[in-house]
């Protein structure tokens, strides 16, 4: 079975630009959660995604945004990014409301702003 | 807010030593998962606990939930490089009307052969 998957690995961008990062959840699983995690700390909720529909968001500005499609795929997008938003972006995935505390991993994106 | 306190932020060890790493909060929590990461990889889970003083193992890893749900630890016998990582803890339960999984900040656990 096919884990989590994020895509691009990294990616490099400038200040100002916006930056979207995918991720598809495993099979079976209809929620997505999306985290930052700074260089080796701990990790920030970004968002929950349910259904298609935003379930909860974390405290982060409106810049940070995102979708869930049909699919159960996700996307983030940070637009306006700045230097501080250079952090490994990681996704996870779960069976949805039922058991939303047993979250699976993907391997992260790591987004440099330069 | 929700906080989940965990310690030591750093552990350093020589192999074979045992470890203890705690994860404290307030608030009370319908479960508990601890989740390992290495260096460039997402976290993955090792164990969730749901019920008050359960007591899970995992070969030398040794997973408790308090009586109260409010705090755990994990404790490592004879620990081995291959542990080395960053270790986290996160609670899940209600909280402010919504279903909330609040994240320790981490243990950095090095082993040294």
């Amino acid at each position: 079975e096919a884990g989590v998957t994020q895509s691009p690995t990294h990616l490099i961008k400038t200040r100002g630009q916006q930056a979207t990062l995918r991720c598809s959840p495993i099979s079976g699983h209809t929620s997505v959660y999306w985290y930052q995690q700074a260089l080796g700390l701990g990790l920030q909720f970004l968002l929950w995604y349910d259904e298609g529909e935003e379930r909860n968001r974390g405290n982060f500005p409106p810049r940070f945004s995102g979708r869930q499609f049909p699919n159960y795929s996700s996307e983030l997008n940070v637009n306006a990014l700045e230097l501080e938003d250079s952090a490994l972006y990681l996704c996870a995935s779960s069976f949805g409301t039922s058991r939303p505390d047993t979250q699976y991993f993907g391997p992260g994106t790591r987004l440099t702003v330069l | 807010t929700q906080l989940l306190e965990q310690s030591p932020q750093f552990l350093s060890i020589q192999e074979g030593e045992n470890l203890t790493v705690y994860c404290n909060s307030s608030s009370v929590f319908s479960s508990l998962q601890w989740y390992r990461q290495e260096p460039g990889e997402g976290p993955v889970l090792l164990v969730t606990v749901v019920t008050g003083g359960e007591v899970k193992k995992l070969k030398r890893l040794t997973f408790q939930f308090g009586d109260a749900r409010k705090d755990s630890s994990l404790h490592i016998t004879a620990a081995q490089p291959g542990d080395t990582g960053l270790y986290l803890c996160a609670g899940g339960g209600i909280m402010d009307s919504n279903y909330q999984l609040i994240w320790g900040a981490g243990t950095k656990l090095i082993i040294k052969p």
